[in-house]
């Protein structure tokens, strides 16, 4: 079973509109991670979240989480059309040592 | 060239072969991982290494098998194919960490059709 879902599972902008994706997952972690997959391409790390930090920025990225709700969003600003590809949560559950447990991915599609 | 390299990156095969998908690492990470992608699953993780002879299954392993005799190297063999593994295959590296999972580095992938 998934440990993290992604909402929506698509999402289409138009560029410079931000994009929200919401990532929810089931049990206790020890970090979350989003990663972005373009087209036919391998997976590339965006941003790291530990379990005890409520808010994390890298450029245009915007990561929360909420340990209580078992939840995080990835917010991009300001979309460009470069930024179209799959975006995927992943967990580290407590106690899980090095293993990444990934969603579904949520689609952007960014239009100009 | 430094990086994650896996070979072959599209492949055709028939049911009851035996498949082998190579991954390589420059980066002497300890960790290496085998993840397949199938639409509406997302990533599945079907092995793990975490150094050289030291392997665990992940939550897909039944009908894989991996080594890994390098730190450098993880091979992923399918002994004998079924449609079913038909998928996108991954394969990952990283750093270990006492904090838990860091940053995970991807190959390119491997597309496998068992006809």
């Amino acid at each position: 079973s998934q440990q993290g879902e992604e909402d929506p599972q698509a999402l289409s902008i138009q560029e410079g509109e931000n994009a929200t994706m919401n990532c929810s997952y089931k049990t206790s972690i020890n970090n979350l991670q989003w990663y972005r997959q373009n087209s036919g391409r391998g997976l590339v790390h965006l941003i790291l979240i530990r379990s005890n930090e409520r808010e994390k920025h890298s450029g245009r990225l915007r990561v929360t989480l909420d340990t209580s709700k078992k939840s995080s969003s990835l917010l991009i600003t300001a979309s460009r059309a470069a930024d179209t590809a799959s975006y995927f949560c992943a967990t580290v559950l407590t106690g899980g040592g090095n293993k990444l447990t990934f969603g579904t991915g949520t689609q952007l599609k960014v239009e100009l | 060239d430094a990086g994650i390299t896996q070979s072959p990156r599209y492949k055709i095969t028939e049911t009851g072969r035996q498949v082998t998908l190579m991954c390589h690492q420059t980066w002497s990470h300890s960790y290496m991982f085998w993840y397949r992608q199938d639409l509406g699953h997302g990533l599945r993780l079907i092995y793990y290494s975490a150094a050289a002879d030291i392997t665990d299954k992940g939550e897909v392993p039944d009908g894989y098998v991996v080594s890994r005799s390098k730190t450098e190297n993880f091979p992923l063999t399918l002994e004998s194919a079924t449609r079913s593994q038909t998928s996108v295959y991954f394969c990952a590296s990283s750093e270990w960490s006492r904090k838990g999972a860091g940053e995970l580095f991807f190959g390119e992938g491997s597309r496998l059709t068992v006809l």
